[in-house]
């Protein structure tokens, strides 16, 4: 069965490490994103790409990025992590033209 | 500013009852709107999309859309405990093609 997969589901690290969230689909969806989660704000979109080497900016790009050299992959990284960055962060998918996301299951972050 | 709003409850409903989910959007051109249901500690599932004015009926849930009100709603009807979650309201903006949402509304069902 095709799914999503984000991996660590739980990390810790500490102020101004550099940290990679990673996210791999086999739905062949063209369309990702990854958005954060956090109580009282609800899901807010940080990054997301349209196809292999295409990546946008969402509404809190600030302090992250991300590449697409295939399909199935659109990795997070955090180049400094701060402890604002504390959330939990979900990897989505949806088909080229569609609006129907799918989620993988989460990576909480933890910024000490 | 774009906002998708939600109440963010806790709404409490006893088991069998009709609860009701409310989200207002400031962008009037939007065109489209789903309802993702969010249990805790799991990742969104989409329940419902809607797309023009009116009802939309699957299962025990309906969604509403009421564009000039700039207001979509989700009636789940014979609610049931297995209910009790996070419901999310997302808008696909005009002109956008990334979703936006609401910060969701925490039902719990009292059996």
């Amino acid at each position: 069965d095709a799914e999503i997969t984000q991996s660590p589901r739980h990390k810790i690290t500490e102020t101004g490490r550099q940290v990679t969230l990673a996210c791999h689909q086999t739905w062949n969806h063209n369309n990702m994103f990854w958005y954060r989660q956090d109580l009282g704000h609800g899901l807010r979109l940080i990054h997301y790409s349209y196809g292999v080497h295409d990546t946008n900016k969402g509404e809190v790009s600030d302090g992250y990025s991300v590449s697409r050299s295939n399909t199935e992959d659109l990795p997070l990284t955090l180049e400094s992590a701060a402890s604002s960055q504390t959330s939990v962060y979900f990897c989505a998918s949806s088909e080229q033209g569609a609006n129907v996301l799918t989620f993988g299951a989460g990576s909480r972050l933890t910024v000490l | 500013q774009k906002e998708v709003e939600q109440n963010s409850g806790p709404l409490s409903v006893p088991e069998g009852a009709i609860a009701s989910l409310n989200c207002t959007y400031s962008d009037r051109g939007s065109q489209s709107f789903f309802w993702y249901r969010q249990y805790s500690g799991k990742s969104p599932e989409l329940i419902m999309s809607i797309y023009s004015n009116g009802d939309k009926e699957d299962g025990r849930f309906t969604a509403q859309l009421n564009k000039a009100s700039q207001y979509v709603s989700l009636l789940i009807r014979d609610s049931q405990p297995s209910d009790s979650a996070t419901y999310l309201c997302a808008v696909l903006w005009t002109g956008a093609n990334n979703l936006f949402f609401g910060t969701g509304t925490r039902l719990t069902v009292i059996p």
